[in-house]
């Protein structure tokens, strides 16, 4: 069974950019979370979707948005970048509430903003 | 405020000895804790789930107790080999029905010393 798949692996960007990252869930998997994680930083939620829906967001400024697909995939979109935007973005999924299941993260996507 | 704490220190012990890591949090009620193992540049990776009416989870050589009265949560690896050095993450859920998200502690970095 295929995990979690995010692309690119690697992105490096200037500021005032936009970037776009993509995440697949595990088959069977409708919701998908996203994380940041800067360096020296614990992993802080982003996003949630759940069946093509915003179910709920981490303390983030409106320029992080996303989306999820009709097939269960999601964009996760940063406008405007800024330096301190630069982390390893994670992508998870999860069979049902994200608290009483475990997640299944993908490998991330390291974004460096120049 | 609500706080998740772990060892900010890296926890460095002899192969074959038992690992002991903290997981303390203030002004959370979950219902859940998780444990996960992130190796360097890599998505985290679940070990366990321990529910708030559990007092102990084993799975092979881990072991995972939780504490709602102390707010604690104790991670032990009996054993270790120096494959277990890792960053060792514990996550709790926030209550809030279908808001409910996951929040993770900064990680404690474990060296295992053949």
């Amino acid at each position: 069974e295929a995990g979690v798949t995010q692309s690119p692996t690697h992105l490096i960007k200037t500021r005032g950019q936009q970037v776009t990252l993509r995440c697949s869930p595990i088959s069977g998997h409708t919701s998908v979370y996203w994380y940041q994680q800067a360096l020296g930083l614990g992993l802080q939620f982003l996003l949630w979707y759940d069946e093509g829906e915003e179910r709920n967001r981490g303390n983030f400024p409106p320029r992080f948005s996303g989306r999820q697909f009709p097939n269960y995939s999601s964009e996760l979109n940063v406008n405007a970048l800024e330096l301190e935007d630069s982390a390893l973005y994670l992508c998870a999924s999860s069979l049902g509430l994200m608290g009483a299941n475990e997640q299944f993260f993908g490998p991330g996507t390291r974004l460096t903003v120049l | 405020s609500q706080k998740i704490e772990q060892n900010s220190e890296a926890l460095n012990i002899q192969e074959g000895k038992t690992a002991t890591l903290t997981c303390n949090y203030t002004n959370y009620s979950p219902a859940y804790l998780q444990w996960y193992r992130q190796d360097p540049g890599r998505g985290p990776v679940f070990l366990l789930l321990i529910r708030e009416n559990e007092k102990e989870k084993r799975k092979e050589r881990l072991k995972v107790t939780f504490d709602t009265t102390l707010k604690q949560s104790l991670f032990h690896i009996t054993a270790s080999q120096p494959a277990d050095s890792a960053t060792y993450l514990c996550a709790l859920d926030t209550y809030g029905g279908a808001t409910n998200k996951l929040i993770f502690g900064t990680g404690t970095l474990l060296a295992v010393q053949p």
